[in-house]
């Protein structure tokens, strides 16, 4: 039973596209978060949410946004698609943004912008 | 501006021998520090961590040291098996940084029969 589960896992689309990607968590976390992992392999935070509510935007493009209906879901919606978004996302949850829990990971969002 | 550093890309270790991977941090305002294991084409595992008031962390084959002085911390594995080969990231966070965890470039582990 896959704690937390984001999909697709690939997404090959073209320059200027709309896409979204979805990810659902079900260890009843308060707090979940986008990264991104580039062609460098650094894992960059994106955005955090705390029960729905937007906690951490880390200068991203204001083409990516981040919506959360209710604590166990974070999508991510990402408007006119550029080469540079060419990336891996990685969805993750933790218990709440206080204390010393670890978050836990999807397996990933191998997203490519032909 | 690269906070936390893993200067190793790769290790190559025996079966049955110790793994040591190191990971250096900058920011003297990080006060929790985990270990991730990943596999290809899967998410990062949580592997263990440690709090920056404790010096050592151990959990079955794994340990983790912390040197705040010298700001670098360390993941031994003892003994290595060939399933431990992964990308392992070493990961910090701020106290006042609402669970925002800043990662290492990451180290390939290669256990060898």
């Amino acid at each position: 039973d896959t704690a937390v589960s984001q999909t697709p896992k690939y997404l090959v689309t073209q320059m200027g596209n709309d896409k979204s990607i979805k990810c659902e968590q079900n260890l009843g976390h308060d707090t979940m978060y986008w990264y991104k992992q580039d062609s460098k392999k650094f894992l960059k935070i994106m955005f955090s949410y705390n029960n729905k509510e937007l906690i951490i935007n880390e200068t991203v493009p204001n083409r990516f946004s981040p919506k959360s209906p209710d604590k166990a879901h974070l999508n991510l919606h990402i408007n006119s698609l550029e080469l540079g978004d060419s990336a891996v996302y990685f969805c993750a949850s933790s218990q709440d943004l206080n204390g010393n829990q670890p978050q836990h990971f999807g397996d990933g969002t191998r997203l490519s912008i032909l | 501006d690269q906070q936390v550093k893993q200067n190793s890309p790769s290790l190559s270790v025996q079966e049955g021998r110790i793994s040591i991977l190191n990971c250096d941090y900058t920011n003297s305002m990080f006060d929790y520090f985990l270990w991730y294991k990943k596999y290809p084409a899967e998410g990062p595992t949580f592997l263990i961590s440690i709090s920056s008031i404790k010096d050592k962390n151990e959990d079955g084959r794994f340990t983790v040291f912390l040197n705040k002085s010298a700001k670098h911390l360390s993941l031994h594995i003892v003994p290595s098996q060939p399933g431990d080969s992964a990308v392992y990231f070493c990961a910090a966070r701020r106290v006042d940084s609402y669970g925002k965890l800043t990662f290492g470039q990451g180290t390939i582990l290669t256990v060898h029969p």
